[in-house]
């Protein structure tokens, strides 16, 4: 089925920490998957994409790998900033329906 | 650019009103999505556009729900007649055209209908 699997749902970390956020998904033909961060009463917007092409693909402070064999990629974001509070979404598409599918979102709060 | 446009940024309305959501994709953009969020559903996709046809609307929840776009710069949302638990933000989003490509959400419309 179409289905994006997200965790955790909500991290709470120190600032200076780092965060991790894990998706599954269950289209093996997925070639696509971007992260979006929402912050509270905004739109959702790109952080960071990866295509299947590659493992890992790094900005900055936030990194974005892949598994293609066990279909799962993670969010990482290093020395977490308290503007680095909000809600992340993964997604990956359904290649049969061309549908972008959404994860259920993780709340990260990072404490000052 | 100006970025994907939606309008009204804010709608209250009464139960068994019509509401209709506008919105605006980037110019050049071929594709275009309509997304319900709520706490309760998170983020729905509820139809897309591809060169302004339907290509998908199994996400509308029911038939008060109809979405067009009548040109490659603006689509609407209607909903006749609107119920409570139609209370949600709807974005619009756009992109170029295939599902790999990053879709640009619009502010979306905070709709509470009382």
């Amino acid at each position: 089925g179409e289905n994006v699997e997200q965790h955790p749902s909500t991290l709470s970390v120190q600032e200076g920490d780092s965060a991790v956020i894990k998706c599954t998904y269950s289209d093996s033909a997925s070639n696509y998957f971007p992260w979006y961060k929402q912050e509270l009463g905004k739109r959702p917007q790109l952080i960071i994409d990866i295509r299947s092409n590659v493992g890992e693909k790094k900005d900055q402070r936030i990194a974005v790998t892949l598994n293609k064999t066990a279909k799962h990629f993670s969010l990482h974001i290093t020395e977490t900033q308290p503007e680095d509070s909000a809600v992340y979404f993964c997604a990956a598409p359904v290649i049969a329906t061309n549908k972008l599918i959404f994860g259920t979102g993780t709340l990260l709060a990072v404490q000052p | 650019d100006a970025g994907v446009i939606q309008s009204p940024r804010h709608e209250v309305t009464e139960m068994g009103q019509e509401v209709t959501l506008r919105c605006k994709p980037i110019s050049g953009h071929n594709s275009l999505f309509w997304y319900r969020q709520t706490m309760m559903r998170g983020l729905e996709l509820l139809i897309y556009f591809n060169n302004n046809v339907p290509i998908d609307d199994s996400g509308m929840p029911e038939d008060r729900f109809s979405a067009k776009m009548p040109n490659a710069s603006f689509s609407t949302l209607k909903i006749q007649p609107s119920e409570p638990r139609d209370s949600a933000v709807y974005f619009c989003a756009s992109s170029q055209l295939a599902v790999q490509e990053t879709q640009y959400f619009g502010p979306g419309t905070r709709l509470l209908v009382l």
